[in-house]
């Protein structure tokens, strides 16, 4: 089973950013947390991953409470092409496959 | 730089009849993961690949069976068909299987089983 829980689905306006919770409260010291998200009828994408800092790349931010018990996936400028399932997983660095919950559906509109 | 490739993009069988599935990772990637999608839900980790062996394996009966080739290519081997196998099945390759690197998945191939 999935160790993550997320809401199943959200709405953001264009333009506005897009905050994604996921809870992990059974979260190991040594597994990080990976964002995928997958847009319709594609394979999942990577989008971002971290331990216990903050992350930021050129698609997202991911900011982790102190307690990694949880974080929020931040998509700072949502636009169209943003709708998509987004999974938030955890997974040791040593040789584990990723296992899918059912993610978050996020549906931009304009 | 081509990506994660797969083939067929669509494939309809019969239950009970065979089918192989093929995947060519990214460039520079050595190893290969499959994973299946039913309708409405995320990936299930089917099996691992690495050095021509099988590394992991998830939930997935024996009918499920896959290979490595010695140029990192995969396939995947499903025999004695059920309609439940009808899914999305995704490659998705790495570098190494032990590296905090993403994996990177191709667009799938759709297998309908009536």
């Amino acid at each position: 089973d999935a160790k993550t829980t997320q809401p199943p689905s959200m709405d953001c306006a264009e333009g506005r950013a897009a905050n994604l919770p996921c809870n992990h409260s059974t979260i190991s010291g040594n597994e990080y947390v990976y964002w995928y998200r997958q847009i319709h009828s594609q394979g999942p994408q990577y989008i971002i991953h971290g331990l216990k800092n903050n992350e930021t790349n050129e698609m997202a931010s991911l900011i982790i409470t102190e307690d990694r018990k949880s974080s929020t996936l931040i998509l700072p400028h949502a636009t169209l092409r943003d709708t998509a399932v987004y999974y938030c997983i955890v997974r040791v660095v040593i040789g584990t496959a990723l296992i899918f919950g059912k993610g978050t559906t996020l549906s931009v509109s304009s | 730089d081509a990506g994660v490739t797969q083939s067929p993009t669509h494939l309809i069988k019969t239950r009970g009849q065979q089918v192989t599935l093929r995947c060519s990772p990214k460039s520079g990637h050595d190893t290969v993961s499959w994973y299946q999608q039913a309708l409405g839900q995320g990936p299930q980790f089917i099996f691992q690949y690495y050095e021509e062996e099988e590394r992991q394996r998830g939930n997935f009966p024996d009918r499920f069976s896959g290979h490595q080739f010695p140029n990192y290519s995969s396939e995947l081997n499903v025999n004695a068909l059920l309609l439940g196998d009808s899914a999305l099945y995704l490659c998705a390759s790495s570098p190494t299987p032990g590296a905090s690197y993403e994996q990177y998945f191709g667009p799938g191939t759709r297998l309908t089983v009536t």
